[in-house]
């Protein structure tokens, strides 16, 4: 069974920095495009990074560029995505989900993150 | 960007009835790269349709989907208690990758 464990989410403030981390089992990590996808509250699903299998491949949606870095650890199966000049706007719950043959066919159960003074 | 749009926003139906959601593209979009998910509300999202027609492992057949064109369909043939909920469609043609604003289906 595959499982995505999201970690790392809570409240900053406007301007701050977080790091998000996703644990994964039950599938052969190393060989897997992941993504992270948010969803604000109350609202829509929104892609926000992707990378490759061996992290050389990377993309995000615009809000986030410059932002934001999606990062990979094969030898421990971990995704992450370093979160920088945090706004308001960049509330929302964060999931990880593998990405395979253009659809994500595993989700995380997802990581809250909150930015407000 | 590629926008997907979906209709009707909100579905009220009953159980036992059938349900279809349409999703269009903004432009055209090869239906390999079209996705169905459904969201049950505290839940994450689940990947129900993947290349426009394909059963994710362990959906039930009386999911389905279809294309013509830039528009896309997903079936319920008979709604189950269980299937009430938020269905989003979901492209993967061309970055960013994008979501449709999602259908509601509740019941009636």
């Amino acid at each position: 069974e595959v499982q995505l464990v999201e970690s790392g989410g809570g409240l900053v403030q406007p301007g701050g920095s977080l790091r998000l981390s996703c644990a994964a089992s039950g599938l052969t990590f190393s060989t897997t495009w992941m993504s992270w996808v948010r969803q604000a509250p109350g609202k829509g699903l929104e892609w926000v990074a992707m990378i490759s299998q061996d992290g050389s491949g990377r993309d995000y949606v615009d809000s986030v560029k410059g932002r934001f870095t999606i990062s990979r650890d094969n030898a421990r199966n971990s995704l992450y995505l370093q979160m920088n000049s945090l706004r308001v706007e960049d509330t929302a719950m964060f999931y990880c989900a593998s990405d395979t043959y253009g659809a994500f066919h595993n989700w995380g159960q997802g990581t809250l993150v909150t930015v407000s003074s | 960007e590629l926008v997907l749009t979906q209709s009707p926003g909100t579905l009220s139906l009953s159980p036992g009835e059938r349900a279809t959601l349409s999703c269009r593209a903004s432009q055209s979009v090869k239906h390999d790269w079209l996705a169905w998910y459904q969201q049950i509300p505290g839940q994450a999202p689940r990947l129900l349709i993947y290349g426009a027609s394909s059963r994710a492992t362990g959906i039930p057949d009386r999911f389905s989907g279809s294309w013509s064109g830039t528009d896309f369909t997903l079936t319920i043939s008979r709604l189950e208690p269980e299937d009430f909920a938020v269905y989003y469609c979901q492209q993967s043609g061309s970055l960013p990758k994008t979501f449709g604003q999602g259908t509601k289906v509740e019941i009636k």
